[in-house]
């Protein structure tokens, strides 16, 4: 079945070190993966998109980094800070532009 | 540029009556999506919709749940005879078109059954 699933479910980090979060993801058919920040109360915030044909992508302090061969996926957020600190759910599209998202990886950040 | 809309915000129900959600895309975007939150969970995919048409709704409940995305208007997704396990956060995103994946959220509205 379809399913996205994390490593870790919560992270701490010390403010200035570098984040990774890992995602695994279950279907080798899914060619687009999305990395997503969600704060209390809110919905969803788009942070990067990456699709099958590139295994790294780079955007404003975060990279995304995509292994077909073992089938993971990780968000990389230089000098993290404060307000950093959210739900990060990474998200799979399977086909048909439906979203398979993952459970959700807590990011704390410690000042 | 206003962002995906979605209202209400908050909305309580007792059992048995019936929800209302509303979701306004993104200008210019075409497609629609309704996901649902449980709490500490990652979001379920519930329905995809194009203007007037239900393009997958694999994610939809058989019974009770419905949802449309009419020529004019926002998109609704329906909740008749609300129970208690529908009390969650429902997402409403949006995209572009066919082809470009990336979808971009609402605030949800936050379903509550008492």
């Amino acid at each position: 079945g379809e399913s996205v699933g994390l490593h870790l479910p919560t992270l701490s980090v010390q403010e200035g070190d570098n984040s990774i979060i890992n995602c695994a993801y279950s279907n080798s058919a899914s060619d687009y993966f999305i990395w997503y920040k969600q704060e209390s109360g809110k919905g969803p915030q788009f942070i990067i998109d990456i699709r099958s044909n590139m295994d790294k992508r780079q955007g404003q302090r975060v990279t995304v980094l995509l292994n077909k061969t073992v089938k993971h996926l990780s968000l990389q957020i230089a000098a993290t800070q404060p307000g950093d600190s959210a739900v990060y759910f990474c998200a799979e599209s399977p086909g048909g532009n439906k979203l398979v998202f993952g459970a959700g990886t807590i990011l704390r950040v410690k000042s | 540029n206003a962002g995906v809309m979605q209202n209400p915000r908050h909305l309580v129900r007792r059992r048995g009556q019936e929800a209302r959600l509303r979701c306004s895309p993104m200008k210019g975007h075409s497609h629609v999506y309704w996901y649902r939150q449980l709490p500490e969970e990652g979001l379920k995919f519930m329905v995809y919709l194009q203007k007037e048409n239900i393009i997958d709704e694999s994610g939809m409940p058989k019974e009770r749940f419905s949802a449309e995305f009419p020529k004019e208007g926002p998109s609704i997704l329906r909740i008749q005879q609300v129970v208690r396990g529908d009390s969650a956060a429902y997402f409403c995103a949006s995209s572009p078109g066919t082809g470009q994946y990336e979808q971009y959220f609402g605030p949800g509205t936050r379903l509550t059954v008492t």
